[in-house]
């Protein structure tokens, strides 16, 4: 069974750019919530969606934003881009959200750094 | 404002010796922890975890201490091995709540 799925693994871009980084959960699962991991925050939670919808937003500026597609793959977007989103964005998937959060299951993450 | 704390950035143990990871919580409504270990360029394994309604919660060589008067919680490796040695994350959420809260995590060392 493949793990949770994040591309790209490493991104490199300018201030003022938008990116935008996919992440394929494990088959069957339905819930995706992304992470933001620096060395001065730790892991830092953005949001969380199960099907398609948004059930959860950490307390991030608009420029980050996020959809799921029908088939529980998910798309994080920041726009506009500063030094500070330079960091490591963490994907996790889940059966079904707000259970058993250590079914949580990461993936290696997308490594942004913005120049 | 940090909801969870992990005052220690690193800690060094000797092979066989107990490591002590300890982790701290401001909020009252926090009623389910998690430690997570982190390995570089991985992400985050779930390790072991612990409800507000126990003390205790014991898993091969891991153990979960919590302290809910302090809002303190401890991670017990024993013994510790090399292979320990990872970034570890502790996590807190409220009921049946899907976003975790993370502290800045704590990098174990284990000396052979």
């Amino acid at each position: 069974k493949a793990g949770v799925t994040q591309t790209p693994r490493y991104l490199i871009k300018t201030r003022g750019q938008q990116v935008t980084l996919s992440c394929s959960p494990i088959s069957g699962h339905r819930s995706v919530s992304w992470y933001q991991q620096t060395p001065g925050q730790g892991l830092q939670f953005l949001f969380e969606y199960f099907s398609e919808t948004q059930r959860n937003k950490g307390n991030f500026p608009g420029r980050f934003s996020g959809r799921q597609f029908s088939n529980s793959r998910s798309e994080m977007n920041v726009s506009t881009l500063e030094l500070g989103d330079s960091a490591l964005y963490l994907c996790a998937s889940s059966l079904q959200p707000g259970q058993d959060n250590e079914k949580l299951f990461f993936g290696s993450g997308t490594q942004l750094s913005v120049l | 404002d940090q909801q969870v704390k992990q005052n220690s950035p690193s800690l060094s143990v000797q092979e066989g010796r107990i490591s002590i990871l300890n982790c701290d919580y401001t909020n009252s409504m926090f009623d389910y922890f998690l430690w997570y270990k982190k390995y570089p360029a991985e992400g985050p394994t779930f390790l072991i975890s612990i409800s507000s309604i126990k003390d205790k919660n014991e898993d091969g060589r891991f153990t979960v201490f919590l302290n809910k008067s302090a809002k303190h919680l401890s991670l017990h490796i024993v013994p510790s091995q090399p292979g320990d040695s990872a970034v570890y994350f502790c996590a807190a959420t409220t009921g049946a709540n899907s976003k975790l809260t993370f502290g800045k995590g704590i990098t174990l060392s284990v000396r052979p």
